[in-house]
């Protein structure tokens, strides 16, 4: 079944360090978007990219890197500027093309030590 | 900058009752609308979407919605709700120009038997 994967499923991070995040999907999807989901506050956008080698900041890239070497992968890095980082991470993909609804893989949850 | 408005936080209903969850957005332009749900340990799932035509939209598991643009309201309806109803629901606007989505809060919906 096509799909996105996300892992870890849960990830611990002391202060200082960088995380990486990933995502895999298999969709064949041109579009991934990275969102950060905290309580009360639904989902606000990182980081998107619409094609392979390129990406755009979101509403709160601050303090995230990304990388889009590949069409399936989009890999979500939390450094350690970012003050703030325990949240929900939820990766999703379109087709990219017209106004197509995203998929969402199962997400992150990221901790602070 | 677009935003969505999902005003009512926590709802709780008994089963067999009816539902609706408001939903408000503020966007000048050609608006593309959606409700996701994510049930408890599950992904985010699109349950219905608007682009244009029938400003009456059903979705799956008996859900509908109603695009108002008079009202910039996009509220979303079920007759008669089920245990299994029971979830976070997210109102969201798509950005035209970035084909990213803009969600609202949220509303936890919580069914009693």
């Amino acid at each position: 079944d096509g799909g996105i994967t996300q892992s870890p499923k849960y990830l611990f991070r002391k202060e200082g360090q960088n995380v990486t995040l990933s995502c895999e999907q298999n969709l064949n999807h041109d579009a991934m978007y990275w969102y950060r989901q905290d309580p009360g506050q639904g989902l606000r956008l990182i980081y998107y990219s619409q094609i392979v080698n390129d990406f755009q900041k979101g509403d709160i890239a601050e303090g995230y890197s990304v990388s889009r070497e590949k069409k399936e992968s989009f890999p979500l890095t939390v450094t350690s500027a970012q003050k703030n980082p325990t949240a929900f991470y939820l990766c999703a993909s379109s087709t990219g093309t017209g106004m197509q609804p995203q998929h969402f893989g199962d997400g992150t949850r990221l901790s602070i030590l | 900058a677009q935003s969505v408005s999902q005003h009512n936080h926590h709802v709780i209903l008994s089963e067999a009752a009816s539902l609706e969850l408001g939903c408000n957005y503020s966007y000048g332009g050609t608006v593309n609308l959606f409700w996701y749900v994510q049930y408890p340990g599950q992904h985010l799932q699109l349950l219905l979407k608007y682009f244009s035509g029938d400003p009456l939209v059903k979705g799956i598991k008996g859900f509908e919605a109603e695009f108002i643009k008079s009202k910039f309201s996009f509220n979303l309806r079920k007759p008669s709700v089920q245990w299994s109803d029971t979830a976070e629901y997210f109102c969201a606007v798509m950005d035209t120009g970035r084909r990213a989505l803009t969600f609202g809060s949220g509303t936890r919906l919580q069914v009693q038997p």
